[in-house]
């Protein structure tokens, strides 16, 4: 079975940092495209970073200097390294793994399947 | 960035009752859209990838459609399961991906 369990949510000062953990099964996390998108309270979906099969990373710009997306093969396992946390970095952040139709993905061009369910994330002092 | 509109922010119908959820973009996304379902506490759930195909394991009464800039999701008699948030998404012009946001699909 196809499945992702994020973990490390929790509750940082701002200026602080937090790092978020997502274990992947069923597949192999170095062979996709993943990325991290999240929720704040209330509010709606925001894709935050992706790391390529190849290892090339991006960011969306409201996060771009602060966090970093990484992998490790040997655990098969996502990170998304958040630092100078700000309080609007306030969310449930959810790892996705990128999907496509055919044999193979073109960067940009996935939808999100499956997805983790989801770690909290709360900045505030 | 790509703006997506999602109306009416909620949505009020009856069950066994058709609802028409519409999604459009701020330039063309092609066929390059999704849609999610999300119950409360819950991850969103892939419905719908190039506007019409339905993922896996999604029963039929879910219909997408569309293509450029407007887009629709039609859920045909409603059941007690599909009251939920949906969110469409575009996937044809990145960085960045982008969603709506959302609309809230309740029991009238």
């Amino acid at each position: 079975e196809v499945q992702l369990v994020e973990s490390g949510g929790g509750l940082v000062q701002p200026g602080g940092s937090l790092r978020l953990s997502c274990a992947a099964s069923g597949f192999t996390v170095s062979s996709n495209y993943m990325s991290w998108v999240r929720q704040a309270p209330g509010k709606g979906l925001e894709w935050v970073s992706v790391i390529y099969s190849g290892g090339s990373t991006y960011y969306a710009d409201s996060v771009k200097g602060r966090f970093t997306i990484s992998r490790d093969n040997s655990k098969n396992t996502l990170y998304l390294q958040m630092n100078s946390l700000r309080a609007e970095d306030t969310a449930v952040y959810y790892c996705a793994r990128e999907s496509c139709s055919g044999g193979s993905c073109y960067r940009g061009h996935n939808w999100f399947d499956p997805w983790g369910q989801g770690t909290l994330v709360t900045v505030s002092s | 960035e790509i703006v997506m509109t999602q109306s009416p922010a909620t949505l009020s119908v009856s069950p066994g009752e058709r609802a028409t959820l519409s999604c459009r973009a701020s330039q063309s996304v092609s066929s390059n859209l999704a849609w999610y379902q999300q119950k409360p506490g819950q991850a969103p759930r892939l419905l719908i990838y190039g506007a019409s195909t339905r993922a896996t394991g999604i029963p039929a009464r879910f219909s997408g459609s569309g293509s450029g800039t407007e887009f629709t999701l039609t859920i045909s008699s409603l059941q007690s399961e599909d009251f939920a948030v949906y969110y469409c998404q575009q996937y044809n012009n990145w960085p960045p991906y982008s969603f709506g946001q959302g609309t809230k699909l309740e029991i009238k």
